[in-house]
């Protein structure tokens, strides 16, 4: 079983559209996070949230906006794309209550904006 | 401004000999370091940590070692496998919990190892 599982893998959109990408945790994690790798490789927060409070990196655009609709699920919404928005997205959890620092990451969402 | 730094792209290994990656950062507030190891088409997996308290942390074949006077930590695979090759990623975790959130990580750029049989 997939512990962190996030659609569609690979979105390919034309500027201007409205699109979303879902993710799924089955960890049981209270926290979870959406990460951008952009073309120069970076891996950087957008995201981060748990039941109580949503965590907004503030260089992330308002045209992003993560929707959780139960603890096990956080969703990216993204509107009017950019052709800068071409990245790789990766969904992630981790279990902040218990101290822990590591991380769970999914398998990536690649999207292309033309 | 890179918090986490990794300075070569890519690294190349004979399989069996040691493999070294090497990361430095700039913020005395990190309090925990991860290493993750990433194969192309996948997230990134949890490989080993260590905490800010201490310098040396062992797991099977992946060692990591912390200098925080230098603000550098390396991870050694010893021996290297082929299966090894992958990108590295170092990643630090904000002691100040950045947001609130403790499992906000930084990431450095990547190593690229490439184990040869």
């Amino acid at each position: 079983d997939t512990a962190v599982s996030q659609t569609p893998k690979y979105l390919v959109t034309q500027m201007g559209n409205d699109k979303s990408i879902k993710c799924e945790q089955n960890l049981g994690h209270d926290t979870m996070y959406w990460y951008k790798q952009d073309s120069k490789k970076f891996l950087k927060i957008m995201f981060s949230y748990n039941n109580k409070e949503l965590i907004i990196n503030e260089t992330v655009p308002n045209r992003f906006s993560p929707k959780s609709p139960d603890k096990a699920h956080l969703n990216l919404h993204i509107n009017s794309l950019e052709l800068g928005d071409s990245a790789v997205y990766f969904c992630a959890s981790s279990q902040e209550s218990s101290g822990g620092h590591t991380i769970y990451f999914g398998e990536g969402s690649w999207l292309t904006v033309v | 401004d890179q918090q986490v730094k990794q300075n070569s792209p890519s690294l190349s290994v004979q399989e069996g000999r040691i493999s070294i990656l090497n990361c430095d950062y700039t913020n005395s507030m990190f309090d925990y370091f991860l290493w993750y190891k990433k194969y192309p088409a996948e997230g990134p997996t949890f490989l080993i940590s260590i905490s800010s308290i201490k310098d040396k942390n062992e797991d099977g074949r992946f060692t990591v070692f912390l200098n925080k006077s230098a603000k550098h930590l390396s991870l050694h695979i010893v021996p290297s496998q082929p299966g090894d090759s992958a990108v590295y990623f170092c990643a630090a975790r904000d002691g100040l919990n950045y947001g609130g959130s403790q499992g906000n990580l930084i990431f450095g750029k990547g190593t690229k190892l490439s184990v040869k049989p």
